[in-house]
């Protein structure tokens, strides 16, 4: 069975810092990966997904299938990237079944 | 386009009682997949409908079943109420296409407790 874990609840960064949300999934196959985010009142929505190897909102992810690794990245934090980020991983093609993991709450300190 | 949208918001029962929760899809999708979650956790893949048929389940029991209808809305029926089943449901609509990019949207969910 997959499964996705993110290490860190909660993550506190300064405005203007580097910020890496971790990721790392368990499945022997071939998965396909996304980043979700949820801020304040708001509904969960996509933020981004390794297979269109894009940068959103200064956001970037790589896929490392030898660390099992889809970490979140960006070079400088911005106060309105303060939400809850939810790593997922889907294995049955498209969106399907998707399993998320707990998430990780990033704080942006101004 | 008011996106997904799922009714109640709020629903408050007690053990052993059944209750069904209602989500309309984004207009043009034609799945909706519902999810369960629970405070401090990422959402748990409940099962999807498309074409009126579950095409998926995760690993809940029987009495989480569902339906969806002919205009694609759909409903979340659990019975026999469990503690354990408090938490938000959150449903999130896509389209069966056949692009890489059929990217699911979530509704604002339900918020269920049970006494």
């Amino acid at each position: 069975a997959q499964r996705v874990t993110q290490p860190e609840k909660l993550l506190s960064v300064f405005k203007g810092a580097p910020v890496e949300l971790k990721c790392n999934y368990s499945y022997s196959g071939s998965p396909e990966l996304f980043w979700y985010v949820q801020y304040s009142r708001q509904r969960l929505q996509l933020l981004l997904r390794h297979i269109s190897r894009e940068s959103i909102k200064g956001f970037t992810a790589d896929l490392n299938k030898g660390e099992t690794s889809f970490h979140l990245k960006k070079p400088f934090a911005q106060e309105e990237d303060s939400a809850m980020y939810y790593c997922a991983l889907s294995v049955s093609g498209g969106y399907q079944k998707v399993t998320f993991g707990t998430g990780t709450k990033l704080q942006v300190i101004p | 386009d008011a996106g997904v949208t799922q009714s109640p918001t709020h629903l408050i029962k007690t053990r052993g009682q059944q209750v069904t929760l209602r989500c309309s899809p984004k207009s043009g999708h034609d799945t909706v997949s519902w999810y369960q979650q629970a405070l401090g956790q990422g959402p748990q893949f409940i099962f999807q409908y498309y074409e009126e048929e579950e095409r998926q389940r995760g690993n809940f029991p029987d009495r989480f079943s569902g339906h969806q209808f002919p205009n694609y809305s759909s409903e979340l029926n659990v019975n026999a109420l469990l503690l354990g089943d408090s938490a938000l449901y959150l449903c999130a609509s896509s389209w069966t296409g056949t692009g890489p990019y059929n990217e699911q949207f979530f509704g604002p969910g339900t918020r269920l407790t049970v006494l």
